[in-house]
């Protein structure tokens, strides 16, 4: 199974400030990352689909990138409804296999 | 507008089978994919398996022999079945929907429901 190594596990930031999160995977796997957000007692909702596209009515301030093995997210101005765990997949081949997740939190 | 929606028993006992439906709205079986995810403790997914929109099934070999995924087109269902239940099987199940436009990120998701194993 590909294996997602996602960091950093979490992030204490203010509003305004930017946000980087990292994925790696175990091996190749194209363009085929996808980013979800989940905030606290909902479904996880997709954020980037295939390593850079932004899912219709997400605001311009996510975005994503990589290839290969290496992806990043990140959120330009984090606001605070932006508080929530992301969480990279990779649905490249079988089994799809998440990230270990990210929880964003006001400091 | 597309729905999902997950029911089934919130309580299993161990060694016991988990019977869990995913009845849909707004769009068809036939012409998309259906998968199921669980969530252990409020954080890590693990996908378990998909229902293609042509009736063939995909699963994690995770689970060996223990799943089985069905639906019922007519009444716009998938099912899932997982056998010989433990305690670390307690977690959110979800069905979501594959997205159309040849890429496989989930659009739609279902609410989820919480299954606890226990005795």
């Amino acid at each position: 199974d590909i294996v997602m190594t996602q960091s950093p596990t979490s992030m204490s930031l203010s509003v305004g400030d930017r946000v980087t999160i990292n994925c790696k995977a175990s091996q190749s796997v194209g363009s085929n990352v996808d980013w979800y957000q989940q905030k606290t007692g909902q479904y996880p909702k997709v954020l980037i689909y295939k390593a850079s596209n932004r899912y219709t009515g997400v605001p311009d301030r996510f975005t994503g990138s990589g290839a290969g093995t290496d992806f990043t997210f990140t959120i330009n101005n984090m606001q605070a409804e932006d508080l929530a765990v992301y969480y990279c997949m990779q649905s490249n081949s079988y089994p799809f296999t998440f990230g270990s997740g990210t929880k964003l939190e006001i400091k | 507008q597309v729905q999902l929606k997950e029911s089934g028993p919130g309580l299993v006992q161990p060694s016991e089978t988990l019977s869990l439906t995913c009845t849909v709205s707004g769009f068809s079986l036939t012409s998309y994919s259906v998968h199921w995810v669980r969530q252990f403790s409020g954080k890590s997914l693990e996908w378990m398996g998909r229902m293609w929109s042509d009736g063939k099934k995909s699963y994690n070999s995770a689970f060996t022999s223990r799943l089985s995924i069905s639906r019922d087109t007519s009444k716009s269902q998938v099912f899932l079945k997982v056998n010989s239940l433990q305690t670390e099987d307690t977690g959110t199940y979800y069905c979501a929907r594959n997205s159309d436009y040849g890429s496989n990120y989930f659009d739609y998701w279902g609410q989820g429901v919480l299954v606890t194993v226990s005795s």
